[in-house]
């Protein structure tokens, strides 16, 4: 996996808009992807996945859009609450990865202000 | 989902000294790794965690100082060898292909370890 340095990009929003984190990745090969959510002391949350067949999908107040001509994935977040204030994590892995193994960005980190 | 438990959940340990740390997955899973992730960063890959054989470990880390076991389906541990304030860090076990979903990766709360 990827580490940036301690200052995480930090995304903004006030409660009850709309956030959208925004992920970039660079192999071509990967076909499966990953958002994940952390909040302060606690282990990486699964929150919505996405195969290279598809370029939306929707679960509860989250989206994720995939756009693989520029290889970019992004995670929209409907209604933002407090409790959505986390880092931010996307993963990918490729078929042809024998170990599957996830490679992880460097993540972002949503505040929402009351 | 695979509901993954660590233990323990936090340490303060002597530099020189070692410290294993358990993972528990509440279904056999196919494949499970150990991460570690420095504060404020994004998480590394330290090995990929083999039933009934040798870790495969990724660049940077070595069997020596970083043994692990996985000796079932739903159990592993790993150990931190001869620490330094360097091994300070949250050390996180991840599973996959539990219970269908072949594909989907969860983790465990982590292992908050602090050397002296």
């Amino acid at each position: 996996g990827e580490s940036v340095g301690l200052h995480l990009p930090t995304l903004s929003v006030q409660e009850g808009d709309n956030s959208i984190i925004n992920c970039a990745y660079s192999n071509s090969a990967s076909d499966y992807f990953i958002w994940y959510k952390q909040e302060s002391g606690k282990g990486p949350q699964f929150i919505i996945d996405i195969r290279s067949n598809m370029d939306k999908r929707q679960g509860q107040r989250v989206t994720v859009l995939l756009n693989k001509t520029v290889k970019h994935l992004s995670l929209q977040i409907a209604a933002t609450q407090p409790g959505d204030s986390a880092v931010y994590f996307c993963a990918e892995t490729p078929s042809n990865n024998a170990g599957n193994m996830l490679t992880f960005g460097g993540g972002t980190r949503l505040m929402v202000k009351p | 989902s695979a509901v993954i438990s660590q233990k323990p959940s936090r340490d303060i340990c002597q530099r020189g000294t070692s410290l294993t740390i358990q993972c528990q997955v509440d279904s056999q899973v196919t494949m499970m790794f150990w991460y570690r992730q420095q504060p404020g960063q994004s998480l590394t890959l330290i090995a990929t965690a083999n039933q009934g054989s040798e870790a495969t470990y990724e660049s940077g880390f070595v069997i020596d100082k970083f043994p692990i076991s996985r000796p079932n389906l739903t159990f592993s541990t790993l150990t931190v060898s001869n620490m330094s304030p360097e091994d300070s860090s949250i050390y996180l076990c991840s599973a996959r292909g539990a219970g269908g979903h072949g594909d989907t990766q969860y983790f465990g709360p982590g292992t908050r370890l602090t050397v002296l």
